[in-house]
């Protein structure tokens, strides 16, 4: 069974960084592309970014874009997201998840979420 | 951007009754709709995708319909497990777009 976990969430201050890191096992994680989603509290899904199964191709939500840097390393089965000029309204559980069946936008599984709180 | 919208907001179904959730998007997503599963405090689940296929593993009750801009997701017999927050999603065109969400809640 496919199995995602996130890490390196956390609290920041507005301004600061952070880089999140989503590990992947049991399935062959060069074949799919992988995105991240977030969820506010109390709200609903937001895709944030996503990068293609080799990692050439790479998206990002206009709220992010210029700010967060999605990246993969295959060798490790790891896909990064490094967050950077975080915002308050940036405080969301974030989701790293894969795309079903490998179709790009489609996501499943889903890991567990982390959160990250951004506040003085 | 595509905008979905998901009605009603909130839907209050006794167990063993039909459930039926509505999506419909700003302009047409063809079949590309998904519906997704979220429980408190656990991670969206994948129920539906190519907007009525199910996904493996999701049982029969679970049903999805609709093309361009009108979806729709039934539950056929709601089970205790059921009561979630149920997403329409589009993955036709970046971004990748959710609706807000329909609360199924017991009556």
């Amino acid at each position: 069974e496919m199995q995602l976990l996130e890490s390196g969430g956390g609290l920041v201050q507005p301004g600061g960084s952070l880089r999140l890191s989503c590990a992947a096992s049991a399935f062959t994680f060069n074949t799919h592309s992988m995105a991240w989603v977030r969820q506010a509290p109390g709200k609903g899904l937001e895709w944030v970014s996503d990068i293609s199964d080799s990692g050439r191709s790479t998206n990002y939500a206009d709220s992010v874009e210029g700010r967060f840097i999605i990246s993969r390393d295959n060798s490790k089965n790891t896909v990064d997201l490094q967050m950077s000029s975080l915002r308050v309204e940036d405080t969301a559980v974030y989701y790293c998840a894969s795309s079903y069946l490998g179709i790009r936008g489609l996501f499943g599984p889903w890991g567990q979420g982390i959160v990250v709180t951004v506040s003085s | 951007e595509i905008v979905m919208t998901q009605s009603p907001v909130t839907l209050s179904v006794s167990p063993g009754e039909r459930a039926t959730l509505s999506c419909r998007a700003s302009q047409s997503v063809s079949s590309n709709l998904a519906w997704y599963q979220q429980k408190p405090g656990q991670a969206p689940r994948l129920l539906i995708y190519s907007a009525s296929i199910r996904a493996t593993g999701i049982p029969a009750r679970f049903s999805g319909s609709g093309s361009g801009t009108e979806f729709t997701l039934t539950i056929s017999i709601l089970q205790s497990e059921d009561f979630a927050v149920y997403y329409c999603q589009q993955y036709t065109n970046w971004p990748q777009t959710f609706g807000q969400g329909t609360k199924v809640e017991i009556k």
